[in-house]
């Protein structure tokens, strides 16, 4: 069946860096692009980034540009989200996303939702 | 573009109609989705391109709306429902609204 598993997740001390891994499977990985939305606690929703099936395009939300990259290799169907100089309000629960159908993600919405893991920034 | 929900809290009984707001601040067309969060999982979608039903979705849940206005609702309310609502804009570009909270009354 399709999966996403996330992990990496972590307490981090303010200013230091995480890397959260995307594990999928079911699925044609190679050929969809993929989202990071992340939900601080309590809150609501917010869209983190998004990396085109062959890597060839990302795009960032404006609280995380420039500190987060989003990455992926389709040789190991997984997918990747590099987080730098981190701050309190990084602390969120990070879930990966695939879009509705393959190709590019524009004009998708979100059809497959992993469990997510938490990243909380503290010192 | 933003997305504004509303109510943010709504409180309902079993078999209520219910119904959910989404405002967007300028036109999205049609490109809206309605996400189902329960506590501790992930969010479920329930409703694609403003009014198509994903597949599975019991249809007591429909959508509708153009441009900068958009509602979904529930028929008859159930008690697998009481969970909060999301609505999500994505036309090459991505933002949610602020969520609504379906509570028992």
């Amino acid at each position: 069946q399709v999966q996403l598993v996330e992990s990496g997740g972590g307490v981090v001390q303010p200013g230091r860096s995480l890397r959260l891994s995307c594990a999928a499977s079911g699925f044609i990985f190679s050929t969809y692009g993929m989202h990071w939305v992340r939900q601080a606690p309590g809150k609501g929703l917010e869209w983190v980034a998004v990396i085109w099936y062959d890597g060839s395009n990302e795009y960032y939300g404006d609280s995380v540009k420039g500190r987060f990259t989003i990455s992926r290799d389709n040789s190991k169907n997984t997918l990747y989200l590099q987080m730098n100089s981190l701050r309190a309000e990084d602390t969120a629960i990070y879930y990966c996303a695939r879009p509705s159908d393959s190709g590019d993600p524009f004009y998708y919405s979100m059809d497959v939702w992993g469990q997510g893991t938490t990243v909380t920034v503290s010192s | 573009i933003q997305m504004t929900q509303s109510p943010s809290t709504l409180s309902a009984s079993v078999g209520d109609r219910v119904t959910i707001t989404c405002r967007a601040s300028q036109s999205i067309s049609g490109w809206l989705a309605w996400y189902q969060q329960k506590p501790g999982k992930a969010p479920k979608l329930l409703i694609y391109k403003a009014s198509s039903l994903e597949s599975g979705v019991p249809s007591r849940f429909s959508g509708s709306g153009f441009g900068t206005e958009f509602t979904l609702t529930i028929s008859s309310l159930q008690p697998d429902d009481f969970a909060t609502y999301y609505c999500q804009r994505y036309n090459s570009y991505w933002t949610f609204g602020q969520g609504t909270k379906v509570a028992i009354k």
